[in-house]
């Protein structure tokens, strides 16, 4: 079974740009959870996605946002962008809300 | 509050020797609780979970870890190290109910260093 996929791996924008993220979940898997990894804050929970509805928020500004598909797939995006936020952002996916969640490789973002 | 605390940011070790890694947690309701590891410009692999079951719990690659309630722990062992176990090693809790449902809070890591 294939794993959960991002795209594109990696990115360069400047500031003020918006940008969105693309996650495929594992096939058959309905929840799908994005996160913001980063040196200095560590790994942070954005949000978490199931039946395409939205149903828990990190404490994140409204620039960020997402939305998930009746395919399960899932988009994120950063409006605006600033330095701060250049960072690794991974998507996770779960058969549902209470199973183990398995991560994606990642989209690395460099904001310059 | 969930919350995570990893007692160690570095852990270094030589190569057949037992690797010890030290989490605590916190948690409002019953916990799940996770080991994922992070290799280099890699994205999370899954070691092993806790869920309420057996308080030993075996993950791959010959790692495991046990949970103790009494002393809100949830530490990793391995019996003998080995060079490719370098990498982040990441203790994780997620509650099965509540409104954070769905939500994995992460501890700050522990790098393992793995000499020859």
């Amino acid at each position: 079974k294939a794993g959960v996929t991002q795209t594109p791996r990696y990115l360069i924008k400047t500031r003020g740009q918006q940008v969105t993220l693309s996650c495929s979940p594992i096939s058959g898997h309905r929840s799908v959870s994005w996160y913001q990894q980063t040196p200095g804050q560590g790994l942070q929970f954005l949000f978490e996605y199931f039946s395409e509805t939205q149903r828990n928020k990190g404490n994140f500004p409204g620039r960020f946002s997402g939305r998930q598909f009746s395919n399960s797939r899932s988009e994120m995006n950063v409006s605006t962008l600033e330095l701060g936020d250049s960072a690794l952002y991974l998507c996770a996916s779960s058969f549902d809300r209470l199973s183990e969640q398995y991560f994606g490789p990642g989209t690395r973002l460099t904001v310059t | 509050a969930q919350s995570v605390t990893q007692l160690d940011s570095h852990v270094s070790v030589s190569e057949g020797t037992p690797v010890l890694l030290r989490c605590n947690y916190s948690s409002s309701y019953s916990p799940s609780l996770f080991w994922y590891v992070q290799h280099p410009n890699k994205g999370l692999q899954l070691l092993l979970k806790y869920t309420s079951a057996a308080t030993l719990v075996k993950g791959i690659n010959g790692f495991e870890a046990e949970f103790k309630k009494s002393e809100t722990s949830f530490h990793l062992t391995k019996p003998s190290a080995h060079m490719s176990d370098a990498a982040e090693y990441f203790c994780v809790v997620s509650d099965l109910r509540g409104s954070t449902l769905g939500r994995l809070y992460f501890g700050r890591g522990t790098q393992l260093t793995v000499w020859p």
